[in-house]
């Protein structure tokens, strides 16, 4: 099945510094979206974007479809942002989602 | 703007004990999915649901689990005979269509003793 892969693991980060999360994918994909996984355990939408770039206040995504990667921006950091944030894509067949091992964020300041 | 609900949101039970999960997906969704995430690791998929059946489901799901839309607006999974290593958060999602954006219920925490 499609694996996915998402860099760094962890990240510390000063409260206002800027940070790029990416997710790589081994196959095409219909859907990917990323999710911030806050500290009750809950999984929030953060971006459907299976191509193209979308822009939600300080995060941005971007993903290159052809290029199997997707990469999420986050500006000016702040501690709220701290959590695991995950990428997921749907394969080429099916609708399940295939979750990475997420990127665990510590905003610090 | 609409969101999935869950219940309960923490769940204890006996091992061997049988346990059903709710969930309330976004009313006008018309696929429905489970997964589950174990204690640190990541998020695993289930089952999907539409049209009133099983459209997919991993090796995770055998016989002791099963899903059920009893009616319009209620999407349950039942564990028959929970064990150890049931111990999980499990997520319910819904999305309008199959490709669509999946939006995740708030999780209920299933501890198995």
């Amino acid at each position: 099945g499609i694996q996915v892969e998402q860099s760094p693991p962890d990240l510390i980060l000063q409260e206002g510094a800027n940070s790029t999360l990416r997710c790589n994918f081994s196959d095409s994909v219909n859907n990917l979206q990323w999710f911030h996984q806050n500290p009750w355990g809950q999984l929030i939408n953060l971006f459907y974007i299976p191509s193209g770039t979308k822009q939600n206040g300080r995060l941005s995504a971007t993903t290159v479809a052809t290029e199997r990667y997707s990469l999420l921006y986050i500006s000016s950091s702040q501690t709220t942002d701290s959590g695991v944030y995950f990428c997921a894509v749907v394969g080429k067949y099916g609708n399940k989602l295939v979750f990475g091992a997420g990127t665990i964020l510590r905003v610090k300041s | 703007e609409p969101e999935v609900t869950q219940t309960p949101s923490h769940q204890v039970t006996q091992m061997g004990q049988e346990v059903i999960l709710r969930c309330v997906p976004i009313s006008n969704h018309l696929y429905f999915y489970w997964y589950r995430q174990i204690l640190g690791q990541k998020v695993e998929f289930l089952v999907s649901f539409y049209n009133n059946e099983i459209s997919e489901k991993s090796e995770i799901f055998d016989d002791q689990f099963s899903v059920e839309r009893p009616d319009g607006s209620n999407f349950t999974l039942k564990i028959r005979s929970t064990k150890l290593e049931d111990s999980a958060m499990y997520f319910c999602a819904s999305s309008l269509e199959r490709l669509d954006a999946q939006y995740f219920g708030p999780g209920t925490r299933l501890t198995v003793l």
